[in-house]
């Protein structure tokens, strides 16, 4: 199936450990993206990369870090992991910067 | 003020009639605005997509845009109770890296009612 694919679906883990979401799309796009969706449902971004450049950096503590290995792949480091960053995290992708985008199935983020 | 704004609901529906959804967004230099939908657990999913003034349809489903009054809307027709879910509207707006970010409303709750 063409799609974008997340992985973990869930994950659980204590304060303070490091952890790493992957991201992968099949879609031939240039641009992909990780989103945060908190407790409220607010789906606000955190990261954009344009064929592995990153293009979008909102106000996000560089205990994130977002790595591009090639334009079909965007992962998501999380050092020193706090109870604030539970939450469910997006990757999406789209065919260029500013069109439609399409999302993967979230990854469930418990930081305990 | 909030960059997108939408009435968080809940907003309930009969079955058979039309839901009509509203979004107002702030910067008056966005071209480009999307409707998604949100089942609870899901992730979201893009169902219409309005880039000119005045009315856009697809199936069941009219996008209607107002650049001048900075207002997009969704009708949907004969609603369904499978309709019942989050509804998220999206606009491009500039990031604080210069580019463009899709920029998400809080959402519509919508229940279809049998």
């Amino acid at each position: 199936d063409t799609a974008v694919s997340q992985t973990p679906k869930y994950l659980v883990t204590q304060m303070g450990n490091d952890k790493s979401i992957k991201c992968e799309q099949n879609l031939g796009h240039d641009t992909m993206y990780w989103y945060k969706q908190d407790s409220k449902k607010f789906l606000k971004i955190m990261f954009s990369y344009n064929n592995k450049e990153l293009i979008i950096n909102e106000t996000v503590p560089n205990r994130f870090s977002p790595k591009s290995p090639d334009k079909a792949h965007l992962n998501l480091h999380i050092n020193s992991l706090e109870l604030g960053d539970s939450a469910v995290y997006f990757c999406a992708s789209s065919p260029d910067r500013e069109t439609e985008q399409y999302f993967g199935p979230g990854t469930r983020l418990t930081v305990t | 003020q909030k960059e997108v704004e939408q009435n968080s609901g809940p907003l309930s529906v009969p079955e058979g009639a039309i839901a009509s959804l509203n979004c107002t967004y702030s910067d008056r230099g966005s071209q480009s605005f999307f409707w998604y939908r949100q089942y609870s657990g899901k992730s979201p999913e893009l169902i219409m997509s309005i880039y000119s003034n005045g009315d856009k349809e697809d199936g069941r489903f009219t996008a209607q845009l107002n650049k001048a009054s900075q207002y997009v809307s969704l009708l949907i027709r004969d609603s369904q109770p499978s309709d019942s879910a989050t509804y998220l509207c999206a606009v491009f707006a500039l990031s604080n890296f210069g580019n463009e970010k899709l920029t998400f409303g809080t959402g519509t709750r919508l229940t279809i009612i049998p």
